[in-house]
C-alpha cells in the first residue's frame, strides 16, 4: 500500500536558520505529492504540491522537489522565522482514477527560537 | 472565495451519545473528504463523498457514516460514541475527479471530546 514517511520531530532552530524536514513515500505509479501545514489550534494549510518528477513547488520560501529516484520530496528554507513554528505534514495522493484519499506522514514538528 | 467551513468548531459529549458535524466546501467543489487526527494515530482518512455518493471509504467502523447533500454539503455522523472517539475532525474538498491534480483544501476542523 501507500505510505509516507517523515523524520522524527521536534526540529529545533534559531531564527535564519537553514531549514530541511525529510519525506520519502512508498507507492505505486506517480503519486501527487504535498506539504501542508498545520498551525496550534487549526486545520491543515496546503503549502506546496508537485504532481510529476522533477517538478518544483515553492510557496512563501518553502522548496520541495519531487525526487523519482529517491522516492523523496524533502522541504526546504533556507531561513525560517518564529512564525514558521508550526507542524508540517507530508502527504501523497495516487492518480488512480477514483482514488481522492491523502496518505500522511506523522508530521514534523518545527520549533523556531529567537 | 471562501474557505472550507465546518460546525461546530468545538463539541463536547458524553459515552453512548451521537454526534453530528458539518463541513460546507468551497464554492464549486464537489468532493468532501473527511480525516480523524488523534496524537497516536495521526491522520486517518474515513471516507470521500462526490455528487452524493460515497467514493472510498476509510478503515473505520460502523458507527462512522457520512452523507453529501445536493448542494456539496457533508455531514458525519458518529453513533454510540467511545472514548477513543475524541479527536480533531477534518473536512476537506475539492473540484473532483477528472479535475487536473484536485488539490484537497481543508476547514479548521472540529474538535471532539468524549467524556
Amino acid at each position: 500500500g501507500n505510505s509516507v514517511t517523515q523524520m522524527e520531530g521536534p526540529v529545533t532552530l534559531s531564527e535564519e536558520a537553514f531549514l530541511t524536514i525529510n519525506c520519502t513515500y512508498t507507492a505505486t505509479g506517480y503519486p501527487s505529492l504535498f506539504w501542508y501545514v498545520q498551525y496550534p489550534g487549526e486545520g491543515l494549510q496546503l503549502l506546496l504540491k508537485a504532481t510529476k518528477a522533477d517538478d518544483k513547488g515553492s510557496n512563501k520560501g518553502f522548496e520541495a522537489t519531487y525526487r523519482k529516484e529517491t522516492t523523496s520530496f524533502h522541504l526546504e528554507k533556507g531561513s525560517v522565522q518564529v512564525s514558521d513554528s508550526a507542524v508540517y505534514f507530508c502527504a501523497l495522493r495516487p492518480h488512480t482514477g477514483t482514488a481522492s484519499k491523502l496518505t500522511f506522514g506523522t508530521g514534523t514538528r518545527l520549533q523556531v527560537t529567537l | 472565495k471562501a474557505g472550507v467551513t465546518q460546525t461546530p468548531r468545538y463539541l463536547i459529549k458524553t459515552r453512548g451519545q451521537q454526534v453530528t458535524l458539518s463541513c460546507s466546501p468551497i464554492s464549486g467543489h464537489r468532493s468532501v473528504s473527511w480525516y480523524q487526527q488523534t496524537p497516536g494515530q495521526g491522520l486517518q482518512f474515513l471516507f470521500e463523498y462526490f455528487s452524493e455518493t460515497q467514493r472510498n471509504k476509510g478503515n473505520f467502523p460502523g458507527r462512522f457514516s457520512g452523507r453529501q447533500f445536493s448542494n456539496s454539503r457533508s455531514e458525519m455522523n458518529v453513533s454510540t460514541l467511545e472514548l477513543g472517539d475524541s479527536a480533531l475532525y477534518l473536512c476537506a474538498s475539492s473540484l473532483g475527479p477528472g479535475q487536473g491534480t484536485d488539490t484537497q483544501y481543508f476547514g479548521p476542523g472540529t474538535r471532539l471530546t468524549v467524556l
